[in-house]
């Protein structure tokens, strides 16, 4: 596609649900990021793709956090069993070679846990 | 912990002045710096990157480094009341200690709050 596809829009959770966050990059781009923004702040990095290798996730806030991308192109955010704290904007942006390169993002995610 | 810097604001201009927004980041890594704009309720848009020291010029906007002073500024020529948004200052950071391959991402400021005064 002509730009990165985030789906769905709007989530909104039961606390303890599991949620599934999916992310189209932009054709031929490499690299695929995941962030986390909350009200008033900046983008948060949570991981990064490179090609279907997850090449860091250090920035995942535990293990209920998992992010996939099997085939080097479609990536999947997966938050299991939701808190209240995980309430943000997920962004999903990616880049033609690395980090170091143009990001593009994606309209996000606005997940709501209630 | 690497960290970018920025004043929230927020920060009015009057509609056809020159608006300047500052960032500074504390890795001295950092080789690749983006300016990104945010419309309330919408994703990141990237305006400007830069890579080297000095001046890069697109249209209304100048970016600015000084990896020196650890120092990037942003300059809208002409300001319009639609360059009022949020400006995110980004710097490419090594991050954590299971990055692979020397792999990095990029590390955000908090932005700042600009407003174009018609």
């Amino acid at each position: 596609g002509a730009g990165v596809s985030q789906s769905p829009r709007y989530k909104v959770a039961k606390r303890g649900q599991d949620v599934a966050l999916r992310c189209d990059p932009i054709s031929g781009h490499v690299s695929l990021f995941w962030y986390q923004q909350a009200l008033g702040q900046g983008p948060e990095f949570l991981t990064y793709f490179q090609n279907e290798a997850q090449l860091d996730k250090s920035g995942l806030p535990s293990d209920r956090f998992f992010a996939e991308r099997p085939e080097g192109s479609v990536s999947t955010l997966k938050i299991q069993r939701t808190q209240q704290e995980d309430s943000a904007v997920y962004l999903c942006a990616s880049s033609l070679e690395g980090p170091r390169t143009e990001a593009f993002f994606g309209q996000g995610t606005r997940l709501t846990v209630v | 912990q690497k960290e970018v810097e920025q004043n929230s604001g927020p920060l009015s201009v009057p509609e056809g002045a020159i608006a300047s927004l500052n960032c500074t980041y504390s890795d001295r890594g950092s080789q690749s710096f983006f300016w990104y704009r945010q419309y309330s309720g919408k994703s990141p848009e990237l305006i400007m990157s830069i890579y080297s020291n000095g001046d890069k010029e697109d249209g209304r906007f100048t970016a600015q480094l000084n990896k020196a002073s650890q120092y990037v500024s942003l300059l809208i020529r002409d300001s319009q009341p639609s360059d009022s948004a949020t400006y995110l200052c980004a710097a490419d950071v090594l991050l954590g200690p299971n990055s692979g391959g020397g792999a990095d991402g990029l590390t955000f400021g908090k932005g700042t709050h600009l407003i174009i005064q018609p």
